[in-house]
């Protein structure tokens, strides 16, 4: 029940393409649905987030759509660039307590 | 850059040793979160400390502590390393006390290699 679950595990897209990754959760306790960005050798970066009483939010090229009946929600990168090349991670978390992280998806963006 | 600073940045331990690696919180931060990320996967949440006090642990062994300072800055410590104890070690800082408030703010990692 603590387990999400995301996919793809990596993504290659073009410049100026849209990249979308999809994440899973079974506990319905999870208030705090945030997505992260890494490049190598570096931490974690908080890219965007969202509650469960919205369905979307977005900032500027990112958007996250939220589903909480089907208890799924997705990243979605409009107009990819070559420096959004990283691997991005999805995590929830109840009362900011034992946040829970997805695998991981690799994306490229092709020049 | 988050205003999380980690130390070290790279260290490499025996198997059996003790290791403790330290951590600055975001200024105005009341709240560290510590978690483990081995090559190619997701970070673990080892545990968080919440004005001094831990408030919630993930499925580490006792092994692994942790202490809060007045100053919110951290440590964590583990002792007996194991081989599988090798990963990025990262803090994370967050202001907590207001619901709904648990945006987390990461430090770059300590690399800890154990042989």
């Amino acid at each position: 029940q603590q387990q999400v679950k995301q996919s793809p595990q990596s993504l290659i897209v073009q410049k100026g393409g849209i990249s979308i990754i999809n994440c899973a959760y079974e506990n319905t306790a999870f208030d705090y649905f945030p997505w992260y960005q890494q490049f190598p050798g570096k931490g974690p970066a908080l890219l965007i987030a969202i509650r469960p009483d919205v369905s979307e939010k977005k900032e500027g090229r990112f958007t996250i759509s939220f589903n909480k009946s089907a208890k799924q929600f997705s990243l979605h990168i409009m107009d990819s660039q070559p420096g959004d090349s990283a691997t991005y991670f999805c995590a929830a978390s109840y009362y900011g307590q034992n946040f829970v992280f997805g695998p991981g998806t690799r994306l490229s963006v092709l020049p | 850059e988050t205003g999380v600073t980690q130390s070290p940045t790279h260290l490499i331990k025996t198997r059996g040793q003790q290791v403790t690696l330290r951590c600055s919180s975001q200024s105005g931060h009341n709240t560290v979160s510590w978690y483990q990320q081995a090559l190619g996967q997701g970070p673990q949440f080892i545990f968080q400390y919440y004005r001094e006090e831990e408030n919630g642990r993930g499925n580490f062994p006792p092994r692994f502590s942790g202490l809060q300072f007045p100053n919110y800055s951290s440590e964590l410590n583990v002792n007996a390393l194991e081989l599988d104890d090798s990963a990025l070690y990262l803090c994370a800082s967050s202001l907590e006390g207001q619901r709904g408030y648990h945006e987390q703010y990461f430090g770059p990692g300590t690399r800890l290699t154990v042989t």
